[in-house]
C-alpha cells in the first residue's frame, strides 16, 4: 500500500529565516505530486504541482520554491520566511491518472 | 480563480440531525471527490463519484453528483460528533485538481 510522510509536523521560525519542508511517497512511482497551503478551517491554495523528476509547476508568485530531487520526493522551501508564510502546508500525491489525491498529514509553521 | 463553492461555510447542529452540505460550480468536472479532515491533519478521502446522476452511500452519509456534473451533494443522516471536520469536494477538470471552499461542520453531543 503507499504511504506518504510529511516533516516536520510543526515548525516555529523567524521571519527572514529560510525553511525546508519534505515530503516523501512510498509504494508507487511516477506520482504527480502536490504542495498546497491551507488557512485555518479553510480551503486549499495549490502552491506548486510535479509531474516528474525536476518538473514544477507554480501556481501561485511568492518567495516559495519548490524542488522534486527524486521520484517520490517533494521539498518545498524558502530563503526568508515572511509573517504570512505561517499556515498549515499539506502534501499530497496521485497516481498521475487526475482521479484520486491523496494527502500527507500536513506541517503547522508558525513565522515569529 | 475558484471554481467550486460550498455551502454552507460554517454548520453548527445538534447530535441527531440530518444536515446536507452542497457544493456547485458553473464548470464540468470528470469526477468529484469529497474529504473530510480533522484539526491538525490531513484531509482523507469519502468518496469518488464519476457518473452525473451518481448516488453513493457510505453508511450514514449519502454521496449525489448531479445529472449535469456540475454539482455535487453530501448529505448526512443522525449525525454523530464523529462527524465533525471540515469537509471538502474537489473536481477534476482536464486532470486538473479544484477544491472548494470548505465546510465547516460541528455536532454537539
Amino acid at each position: 500500500s503507499q504511504t506518504i510522510h510529511q516533516w516536520p509536523a510543526t515548525l516555529v521560525q523567524p521571519v527572514g529565516s529560510p525553511l525546508s519542508l519534505e515530503c516523501t511517497v512510498e509504494g508507487t512511482s511516477n506520482p504527480n505530486l502536490y504542495w498546497y497551503r491551507q488557512a485555518a478551517g479553510r480551503g486549499l491554495q495549490l502552491l506548486f504541482y510535479s509531474v516528474g523528476i525536476g518538473q514544477i509547476s507554480s501556481e501561485v508568485p511568492q518567495n516559495l520554491s519548490a524542488s522534486r530531487p527524486q521520484d517520490r520526493q517533494f521539498i518545498l522551501s524558502s530563503k526568508k520566511l515572511l509573517l504570512s508564510d505561517s499556515g498549515f502546508y499539506l502534501c499530497a500525491w496521485d497516481p498521475g491518472q487526475g482521479f484520486e489525491q491523496y494527502f500527507g498529514p500536513g506541517t503547522r509553521l508558525t513565522v515569529t | 480563480t475558484q471554481l467550486l463553492e460550498q455551502s454552507p461555510q460554517f454548520l453548527s447542529i445538534q447530535e441527531g440531525e440530518n444536515l446536507t452540505v452542497y457544493c456547485n460550480s458553473s464548470s464540468v468536472f470528470s469526477s468529484l471527490q469529497w474529504y473530510r479532515q480533522e484539526p491538525g491533519e490531513g484531509p482523507v478521502l469519502l468518496v469518488t463519484v464519476v457518473t452525473g446522476g451518481e448516488v453513493k452511500k457510505l453508511k450514514r452519509l449519502t454521496f449525489q453528483f448531479g445529472d449535469a456534473r456540475k454539482d455535487s451533494s453530501l448529505h448526512i443522516t443522525a449525525a454523530q460528533p464523529g462527524d465533525t471536520g471540515l469537509y471538502l469536494c474537489a473536481g477534476v477538470a482536464g486532470n486538473q485538481f479544484y477544491f472548494g471552499t470548505g465546510t465547516s461542520l460541528t455536532v454537539i453531543p
